[in-house]
Formats: structure tokens, C-alpha cells, sequence
């Protein structure tokens, strides 16, 4: 069974700063791996997917990498800003395409 | 904007009864998946309908169950519901089993 882990559950920066969420899981059998962001109360947004053959993949700010032999994705978030204050979700995808989710890194930057 | 839209937003129940929550995804996604958030913890994957037929399901009981209809639209129906089953539930459609686009989910109390 699937299982995700996302390391720290909760962090705290002043703006500006670079910072790193972790994500671990436990079955490199996946088929993709996304990166999503929940505001309080909403629905997910998705970030960044990168495929299993992939070793990262880039939007603006926002960098992430898997190594799937070892079972761990990093998301990059650079310059960070207030806006950037959310939730952030870890998922793999396996044959199935369901996803399994971690339980989420809260970000707060303060301004 | 992720063209899903999920109805009722909020719902409040009590325990025993029997809820239907609704899901519209865009045209030509013929993949959609239910998934169950508590409070505090990542989603879980309830059960995932391609084409009309249940494609996959988790680790849910049978008194969870869903439909999807030909004209993209999708329910989650919940029978003799418990006061663990409050929680926000997500769609989330997919015109390929690939990326997955999520709905803003309905939030569900059960008193």
C-alpha cells in the first residue's frame, strides 16, 4: 500500500526566503507525481506534475524534482512571498491513477 | 479556474441520513474521481468512474457510491451517514486518467 509522507507539517518564513517542502513515499511504482496547493477551505490547484521518467520539472518560481528510485520529490518555492501562504499537497500517481496524497506542508510567510 | 463545479458547497446533516453531492466536469473528461478530506489531513481516494463504470475504489465502505452520466456530470451518494463522515469532498476530472482537475468540493457536516 501507497504511502506519502510530507516533511515539515507546518512551516513558518519571513518574505522573501527560499524554502523547500519534502515529500517521501513508500512504492517507486508510481506513474506520476503533482504537487498541489489548497487556500483554507478550497479545492486543489495543481502546481507542477512531473511524469516518472522525469527528474523535474519548472513554473515560474516554482521548482520540483523527483528521484523516484529513491522515493523522494522536493518542491522549491524561491523568493517567497505572503501570497504564497498555502497548503501544499504531495501526490502519487500509480497504474491505477488514483492519487495518494500526503497530509500537506502548511506554509505561512510573513510579511 | 478549473472548469469542475461541485454542489452543494456546504451541507449539514445528521446522523442516519442520506446525502447526494454533485460534480460537472468539462466536456470530454471521461474520468472522474471522488476523494474524502478531513480536517487537517490529505485526501483520500473514494472511488474513480471512466466511461460510466467504477474504475477503481478505496478503502470505503459500500454505502459509498457513485454514478457518472453521459453528459459529464457525476454523483456521490452517501447512505446511513456517521459523524465521520463530515469532511470536504473533491472531484476531480480528467480528460485522460492523466493531470486530474479538481472541483472546489463540497463541505459536508454531519450533526
Amino acid at each position: 500500500k501507497q504511502e506519502v509522507t510530507q516533511i515539515p507539517a507546518a512551516l513558518s518564513v519571513p518574505e522573501g526566503e527560499n524554502l523547500v517542502l519534502n515529500c517521501s513515499f513508500t512504492d517507486s511504482a508510481i506513474y506520476n507525481l503533482q504537487w498541489f496547493r489548497q487556500d483554507p477551505g478550497k479545492g486543489l490547484t495543481s502546481l507542477l506534475l512531473i511524469q516518472s521518467s522525469q527528474r523535474e520539472q519548472t513554473s515560474g518560481r516554482l521548482n520540483a524534482s523527483l528521484d523516484k528510485s529513491s522515493g523522494r520529490s522536493t518542491l522549491y518555492i524561491a523568493a517567497s512571498q505572503p501570497g504564497d501562504s498555502a497548503t501544499y499537497l504531495c501526490a502519487v500517481s500509480g497504474s491505477a491513477r488514483q492519487l495518494t496524497f500526503g497530509s500537506g506542508t502548511q506554509l505561512t510567510v510573513l510579511p | 479556474e478549473t472548469g469542475v463545479t461541485q454542489s452543494p458547497t456546504h451541507l449539514i446533516k445528521t446522523r442516519g441520513q442520506q446525502v447526494t453531492l454533485r460534480c460537472s466536469s468539462q466536456s470530454g473528461h471521461n474520468t472522474v474521481s471522488w476523494y474524502q478530506q478531513a480536517l487537517g489531513q490529505g485526501p483520500q481516494f473514494i472511488f474513480q468512474y471512466y466511461r460510466e463504470e467504477e474504475n477503481g475504489r478505496g478503502n470505503f465502505p459500500p454505502r459509498f457510491s457513485g454514478l457518472q452520466f453521459p453528459n459529464y456530470s457525476s454523483e456521490l451518494n452517501v447512505n446511513a451517514l456517521e459523524l465521520d463522515d463530515s469532511a470536504l469532498y473533491l472531484c476531480a476530472s480528467s480528460p485522460s486518467q492523466e493531470t486530474q482537475y479538481f472541483g472546489p468540493g463540497t463541505r459536508l457536516l454531519v450533526l
